[in-house]
């Protein structure tokens, strides 16, 4: 089964916006959540990551909301920039990192 | 300072043919991740090592795939006696520590 459910698929937003992906997961033992970034044709690269000891984390434009009791957390990106229009995947990990479980992605269009 | 490198970058096999992915680690990092990604998929997880050791495999095939990080050289990822299913790209990651994973720009794999 999908250990990593990631909401919406797609999302349009306009220049200035802010764009929201949420990811939801069932496993109490995951307690490492990074969120990569994916342009066509090339690897992910890590954008920003959480541990469950923090409700939110900042980095620049983007930030990670966690919240531990409903199992979900969510990438905000503030100031959407049509740079930023890629494929945006969660993931999560245990504490010894053996493996890593992937969302199935949002493709992010930020229109100019 | 060269990040993950992976090659070939795209390959080409007709079926019942060998495949043999490369990937380097970025300098320092003793820790590789394998992961297959179909079109407009996520990320699965394949396989962890660490120098000569097979810590996780649970995401491989049973039969025809195997990995391997030696002492010395590239992480090889080998598919034996391909399959159109087969087809996708094939991606490792490298870690320091385990959790922060940098992702090679990926090897496309096409089974005629």
């Amino acid at each position: 089964q999908q250990q990593v459910k990631q909401s919406p698929q797609s999302l349009i937003v306009q220049k200035g916006g802010i764009s929201i992906i949420n990811c939801a997961y069932e496993n109490t033992a995951f307690d490492y959540f990074p969120w990569y970034q994916q342009f066509p044709g090339k690897g992910p690269a890590l954008l920003i990551a959480i541990r469950p000891d923090v409700s939110e984390k900042k980095e620049g434009r983007f930030t990670i909301s966690f919240n531990k009791s409903a199992k979900q957390f969510s990438l905000h990106i503030m100031d959407s920039q049509p740079g930023d229009s890629a494929t945006y995947f969660c993931a999560a990990s245990g504490h010894n990192f053996n493996k890593f479980y992937f969302g199935s992605g949002t493709k992010l269009n930020v229109k100019p | 300072n060269a990040g993950v490198m992976q090659n070939p970058r795209h390959l080409v096999r007709r079926r019942g043919q060998e495949a043999r992915l490369r990937c380097s680690p970025m300098k320092g990092h003793s820790h590789v991740y394998w992961y297959r990604q179909l079109p407009e998929e996520g990320l699965k997880f394949m396989v962890y090592l660490q120098k000569e050791n097979i810590i996780d495999e649970s995401g491989m095939p049973k039969e025809r795939f195997s990995a391997e990080f030696p002492k010395e050289g590239p992480s090889i990822l080998r598919i034996q006696q391909v399959v159109r299913g087969d087809s996708a790209a094939y991606f490792c990651a490298s870690s320091f520590q385990g959790y922060e994973q940098y992702f090679g720009p990926g090897t496309r794999l096409t089974v005629t």
